[in-house]
């Protein structure tokens, strides 16, 4: 079994900050792990993915994210946020066991960039 | 870049009417699934399908709902006969391997049920 927490609903950081938003995860076994975007009213984009190897990922729009087994984390970052990052980010794991895994999502959080 | 194809956008139904939501994986993937996502909520699982049967089901999924992949290259989700906490984004997903390749998410079809 497998689940996601993020903690929080909504971030508002100031456009050029840093951006952090919170993930952690629950897994019987290895994880996949997974960051996704939607723009409003949108689909579900793929920003980035840890599966094996290197644990710090890079995704697409500057964003990446570091896998710490230790604290089941997965952490997503931004050196400097922009207008356009205004959105909501899933963080998602599914199971590494060569079956077909499902997706399991958090609950998603609401990224606010001022101006 | 290849995508998850689904249709309608939107679909308002009555409620008690049948709808099929459709949607047309990446070409050579082998894993399909159907989430939903109630307004303001999170990204629920439905099903898993692969090898021409459902691999997982959520709770979610009963009686009222079912898959199907008709041909080489459809995949259809049937709401037999809708309620009004059946409206929804539904996305339809796919990938070549379950994990490790990520997970491909189409557009989705909001369904409003009136």
């Amino acid at each position: 079994a497998q689940s996601v927490t993020q903690l929080g609903s909504h971030v508002s950081v100031s456009e050029g900050a840093l951006v952090l938003l919170r993930c952690n995860y629950s897994s019987s076994v290895p994880p996949y792990l997974f960051w996704y975007v939607q723009y409003p009213n949108q689909g579900l984009q793929l920003l980035l993915k840890y599966t094996t190897g290197a644990t710090l990922v890079k995704g697409i729009n500057g964003f990446e994210a570091e896998f710490k087994k230790s604290e089941t984390s997965f952490h997503l970052t931004k050196p400097s946020a922009h207008m356009s990052d205004a959105a909501e980010y899933f963080c998602a794991v599914s199971l590494n066991t060569g079956a077909n895994s499902k997706l399991t999502f958090g609950k998603g959080i609401t990224l606010s960039v001022r101006p | 870049e290849p995508e998850v194809t689904q249709t309608p956008s939107h679909q308002v139904t009555q409620m008690g009417q049948e709808v099929i939501l459709r949607c047309v994986p990446i070409s050579n993937h082998l894993y399909f699934y159907w989430y939903r996502q109630i307004l303001g909520q999170k990204v629920e699982f439905l099903v898993s399908f692969y090898n021409n049967e459902i691999s997982e089901k959520s709770e979610i999924f009963d009686d009222q709902f079912s898959v199907e992949r008709p041909d080489g290259s459809n995949f259809t989700l049937k709401i037999r006969s809708t309620k009004l906490e059946d409206s929804a984004m539904y996305f339809c997903a796919s990938t070549g391997q379950p994990g490790s390749y990520g997970y491909t998410f189409g557009s989705g079809t909001r369904l409003t049920v009136v």
